[in-house]
């Protein structure tokens, strides 16, 4: 089973700064396979990214995602308010077909 | 819009079984995989499986094989999981998730959109 671990935890920043998040996989993942989520309390998780670096529909330019082979990062070029949330990522794989990484807390700081 | 609408919260006991359902519109519901994931109190995603509404194939997680089944009505196009024999560990938010990608799964696949989640909670 392909685990990823996303760091940091927690990141604390403030509006306007640049968020730099990781996610970082056991073995080696296609980027076809590499997708990001953002969840907010409450509510259902949101897709952001898949394919690694392709935006999902509606999904703002600030948001980016990048890498390949274990390491993988998804970039909020300037946060907005509405931007500090769970962030997840996931691949797709053979056995379990799909899991997720623990999650980044992104909060105001 | 494509939109999927979950049933409501469930309370049941130990050893119960919970059918949780997942109603689609807006799109045609037998050319997208619908994806089950649950996320327990204030952790993070868990996978559960998919079934496929056009051939009615699924696929699960190891964890939760022998144990959940997933099913589906084309006529209304309602996707189902049920959980068998329920333990207080099961307690959690329960979703559908629709693939992104059309027939199938896997390249450039992602979950979009989401059902608004479905509480199951068990207690004795």
């Amino acid at each position: 089973e392909i685990v990823l671990t996303q760091s940091p935890g927690t990141l604390s920043l403030s509006p306007g700064e640049r968020a730099t998040l990781s996610c970082r996989a056991s073995q080696s993942v296609s980027s076809s396979y590499l997708a990001w989520y953002q969840q907010k309390p409450g509510q259902a998780p949101r897709l952001l990214i898949y394919g690694a670096s392709s935006r999902a529909t509606g999904i703002p330019d600030r948001f980016s995602g990048s890498g390949s082979g274990t390491d993988f990062t998804l970039t909020i070029s300037r946060l907005e308010p509405e931007d500090f949330a769970v962030y997840y990522c996931q691949q797709y794989g053979s056995s379990p077909p799909f899991t997720f990484g623990q999650g980044t807390k992104l909060e105001i700081k | 819009q494509v939109q999927l609408v979950q049933s409501g919260a469930e309370v049941k006991k130990p050893g119960a079984s919970v059918k949780v359902s997942c109603k689609a519109s807006g799109y045609t519901f037998t050319g997208y995989y619908m994806h089950w994931v649950r996320q327990a109190p204030g952790q993070g995603l868990e996978w559960m499986g998919w079934i496929n509404p056009n051939s009615g194939g699924t696929n699960y997680a190891q964890k939760f094989q022998g144990w959940v089944t997933m099913t589906r009505d084309t006529s209304i196009s309602t996707a189902y999981m049920e959980l068998s024999r329920l333990r207080s560990d099961d307690t959690a938010v329960y979703y559908c998730a629709r693939d992104l990608v059309f027939g199938g799964t896997g390249t450039n696949s992602g979950f979009d959109p989401w059902g608004q989640g479905t509480l199951v909670t068990v207690s004795s």
